[in-house]
């Protein structure tokens, strides 16, 4: 089945560790998203690609960064995580735009300790 | 400012019996889609049901259906012969621009067996 994976699916790390996150997709898509959940909260949108192209939000703050080698793969590094970095990190495709499904995948739940 | 808002965190529901979650929204835009999302406890997010605002007929999924009120900003969802499958987080979305979503806060809908 076409999907898109995180691994892993729990990560802990300690404070100031970089740490990374990874998502693969089987679907093809051009469009790819990570975004961070915290407890009972909306995903709050990070950063996405569109192809090579990417878009950081404007308030992501600097400590995220993302590579996308290639369409199926893409990566979050979070270089000195902090105790608020803590929460569930999903990662998001869609064909094109956001006028079609955003397909999800389980997340990583990032514990810092 | 495009905003959405649902007033509701938590809702209970009998299993069988149908509840309806509300979804408000601000936008000056004619043409848009909506949409409702669901997250089940340490699963995916997947889509439930997308309305395009131009479309004046309500969208129904199985036993998913809204009730789109395009003059009142209001997108509500039906969940009909409600099932213990169906507790989870209940996300409503507005696309702003081309690649994002505007999410609203979450209802937090229990299945009572």
């Amino acid at each position: 089945d076409a999907m898109v994976i995180q691994n892993p699916r729990y990560q802990v790390t300690q404070f100031g560790k970089p740490v990374t996150l990874s998502c693969s997709q089987t679907l093809n898509h051009n469009v790819m998203y990570w975004y961070q959940q915290k407890s009972s909260q909306a995903p709050k949108l990070l950063f996405h690609y569109y192809d090579k192209d990417f878009n950081n939000e404007a308030d992501t703050p600097d400590n995220f960064q993302s590579r996308r080698p290639n369409t199926s793969f893409c990566f979050l590094d979070i270089r000195s995580p902090g105790l608020g970095d803590a929460a569930m990190y999903l990662c998001a495709t869609s064909r094109d735009q956001v006028l079609v499904t955003q397909y999800f995948g389980p997340g990583t739940r990032l514990t810092v300790l | 400012a495009q905003t959405v808002t649902q007033s509701q965190p938590e809702m209970s529901v009998q299993e069988a019996e149908t509840v309806t979650l509300s979804c408000t929204y601000d936008t000056s835009e004619s043409d848009y889609y909506l949409f409702w999302y669901k997250q089940p406890p340490s699963r995916q997010m997947i889509l439930v049901i997308r309305q395009e605002a131009y479309k004046q007929q309500n969208a129904t999924e199985n036993r998913f259906s809204v009730n789109f009120q395009k003059a009142a900003k209001s997108f509500s969802l039906k969940i009909s012969d409600s099932q213990l499958g169906d507790a989870a987080m209940y996300f409503c979305a507005y696309p702003s621009g081309t690649y994002k979503y505007i999410f609203g806060t979450g209802t937090r809908l229990k299945v009572l067996a």
